[in-house]
Parts: C-alpha cells; sequence; structure tokens
C-alpha cells in the first residue's frame, strides 16, 4: 500500500527565516497531494495542495514543489512569523478515498 | 455554518467498556471519514464512507465499527476498549471521496483507555 514519509519530525527557524519540509510516497498512482497545518487543540486544516499535472503552486508565502520522478513533494514557507508554528503534515491520494499522511513535522518560529 | 463537529471533546473509559463517537457536517458533503492520531505516526485512516448507505476499510480498523447514520453524521464506535485505542480521534468530510475535493476535518476527539 502508499507508504507517505515526512522529514524532518522537528523544524526550528528564526523569524524570517525560510521552512522547507520534504515527504516522499511510494505509489506512483497517487495523484493528489494536500498539506495541512494543524494548531495545538484542533483539528487539522488544508492550506496548500498540489495534483500530479503540476509541479509547482504559490500561496502567497507558501509553495509546494512535485516531483513525479523522484515521487517526492516538498512545503516552502517563506518569510516564517511565529503564527506559522504548529504541526504540519503532508499526505498523498490516489482517488480511492484515501487519504495517507507523513507522520508530520513540528515547526517552531522563534521571535 | 459550524463545519464538521465532533462530541465528546474528552472522554476517559476503563478497558473493556464501549462507547460511541459522534460526527456531524452542515456542508452537505457525500463522503465521511474516522481518523486516529498518535504521536509521531501522523493520522490514520480507520473507516470511511465515500457515501450513504456504505461504509469501507482504512489502514486500521481493527476494534472499531462505524455507522453512517444518514448524509450528516457518521458514528465510531469502541464495543470493548483497549489501551492501545488511546489517541485522538478525528472526523472529516469532503464533497465526494476523489482527490479533487478536500477533507474537512473537525476539533476532535481525546479519548484516554485506563
Amino acid at each position: 500500500g502508499e507508504n507517505v514519509e515526512q522529514h524532518p519530525s522537528t523544524l526550528s527557524v528564526q523569524e524570517g527565516d525560510s521552512a522547507v519540509i520534504k515527504c516522499t510516497y511510494s505509489d506512483s498512482a497517487s495523484n493528489y497531494f494536500p498539506w495541512y497545518k494543524q494548531e495545538l487543540g484542533k483539528g487539522p486544516q488544508l492550506i496548500i495542495d498540489i495534483r500530479s499535472n503540476v509541479g509547482e503552486k504559490k500561496d502567497q508565502r507558501i509553495a509546494v514543489t512535485l516531483n513525479k520522478t523522484a515521487k517526492h513533494f516538498s512545503l516552502h514557507i517563506t518569510e516564517t512569523q511565529p503564527e506559522d508554528s504548529a504541526v504540519y503534515f503532508c499526505a498523498a491520494h490516489r482517488n480511492t478515498g484515501k487519504l495517507i499522511f507523513g507522520q508530520g513535522t513540528t515547526l517552531q518560529v522563534k521571535p | 455554518n459550524a463545519g464538521v463537529t465532533q462530541t465528546p471533546k474528552f472522554q476517559v473509559l476503563k478497558t473493556g467498556q464501549s462507547m460511541t463517537l459522534q460526527c456531524a457536517q452542515d456542508m452537505n458533503h457525500n463522503s465521511m471519514y474516522w481518523y486516529r492520531q498518535d504521536p509521531g505516526m501522523g493520522l490514520r485512516l480507520i473507516y470511511y464512507s465515500a457515501s450513504e448507505g456504505t461504509t469501507d476499510k482504512g489502514e486500521v480498523p481493527n476494534g472499531y465499527n462505524v455507522s453512517r447514520l444518514n448524509k450528516r453524521e457518521f458514528s465510531l464506535r469502541l464495543e470493548s476498549a483497549a489501551p492501545s485505542q488511546t489517541s485522538v480521534y478525528f472526523c472529516a468530510s469532503s464533497e465526494v471521496a476523489t482527490s479533487e475535493h478536500t477533507q474537512y476535518f473537525g476539533p476532535g476527539t481525546r479519548l484516554t483507555v485506563l
């Protein structure tokens, strides 16, 4: 079955720096890759997603890149702010109704 | 428009007790899901319902049962709780169960089994 590996498990950056989180997936049939942000005590919320026919997508300070050949995708956050501190999850989906999540990355942005 | 709601927020059970976690969505979504979240393991799918009247197993279905009561409600039942079921449980919904549609999550139920 599908497996998603996410790195690093924890990431600490200074405010204003960039943060990068990487994920790899095993099932080449996966065609949708969302990223979720989870704040303490809350459920995950979608922040950006990318489909397999697109290589890169941006939304203000957030961008996601996808390399289908290598089966990996990454989340890039620029100009980080303290409110970006949270747990981030990547996921992969192959149109079966099943999202497979990575293990999560705890991002800490130091003021 | 509340989105996805879950009850209860917290629950403590003794080993062997049973309970039902409730989930409801008001977005007229066809598909609903139950996940569990454990430290270092991300979210794992327990069961999902692609449409009213259907349910399917996810990655970790053992020890759980589900009921899609109607289009709005999807419940998760633990018949005989075990300490290994201590976790945070999230319900989610999406318009349909295909990759083009975002899954929206509820706030979670934190369950402790002693």
